[in-house]
């Protein structure tokens, strides 16, 4: 089955940027999208389709998508952004939904 | 605004059976497709399966096929996971969320969740 695969842990001074990757096999056309996950809490999704920001997601999170490695970048870090990161993607060839492992950002 | 509500905390033994249930609301339940995620203790986000309100088309995890039931009851705007013999590997939180677009087509990320429902199974 395909595998997306994250580094376990991003550390990161306040202010600098952050950069996480996702790397697969090929994304070929399909699109990624990355949730972050605070303690206790359920995942919310910060960028969708690569790189497009839902509502009320601060314009310091971005992506891009490069056909093999997905990248959520989070500028001026906050100490409020320390959390788990995950990728999230479908698998066309196998009809199904895969997350990445996660990325622990700690600031 | 979206929400979906999810079913309470269970503590339950092994063999025993569950539903656990997602009760949206503020938009048309059957047009979206839910899915169920699964994070076991320490762990991370695992897909387990979506379901479409408006058909019941269903598409599992191989992983998980034929150790949950994934349904839904349109008159509610409830979708459910149930297991029918629990195992003490079940213990997790278990997340629904609403996908948004058609799961077949092209890939669609999770935008509204639930706040999850915690099984614990343990003798």
């Amino acid at each position: 089955s395909y595998v997306l695969t994250q580094p376990p842990s991003v550390s990161v001074a306040p202010g600098k940027t952050a950069r996480i990757t996702c790397g697969g096999n090929d994304f070929g056309s399909e699109s990624v999208h990355w949730y972050q996950q605070k303690p206790g809490q359920a995942p919310v999704l910060v960028i969708h389709h690569d790189s497009d920001r839902p509502a009320g997601i601060p314009d310091r999170f971005s992506g891009s998508n490069s056909g093999n490695t997905a990248t959520l970048t989070i500028s001026r870090v906050e100490a409020g952004d320390e959390a788990d990161y995950y990728c999230q993607m479908w698998d066309s060839s196998s009809d199904l939904v895969v997350f990445g492992g996660g990325t622990k950002l700690t600031v | 605004e979206v929400q979906l509500v999810q079913s309470g905390a269970e503590v339950k033994k092994p063999g025993e059976s569950l539903k656990i249930s997602c009760k949206s609301s503020e938009y048309s339940f059957t047009n979206y497709w839910i899915g169920w995620v699964r994070q076991m203790p320490g762990r991370g986000l695992e897909w387990m399966g979506v379901i479409y309100p408006d058909d019941s088309d269903i598409r599992y995890s191989p992983s998980l096929q034929g150790q949950v039931t994934i349904s839904v009851d349109k008159s509610i705007n409830t979708a459910y996971l149930q297991w029918s013999s629990l195992k003490a590997s079940d213990t997790a939180m278990y997340y629904c969320a609403r996908l948004t677009g058609n799961f077949w087509s092209a890939s669609y990320p999770f935008d509204y969740w639930g706040q999850g429902t915690l099984v614990t199974v343990s003798s």
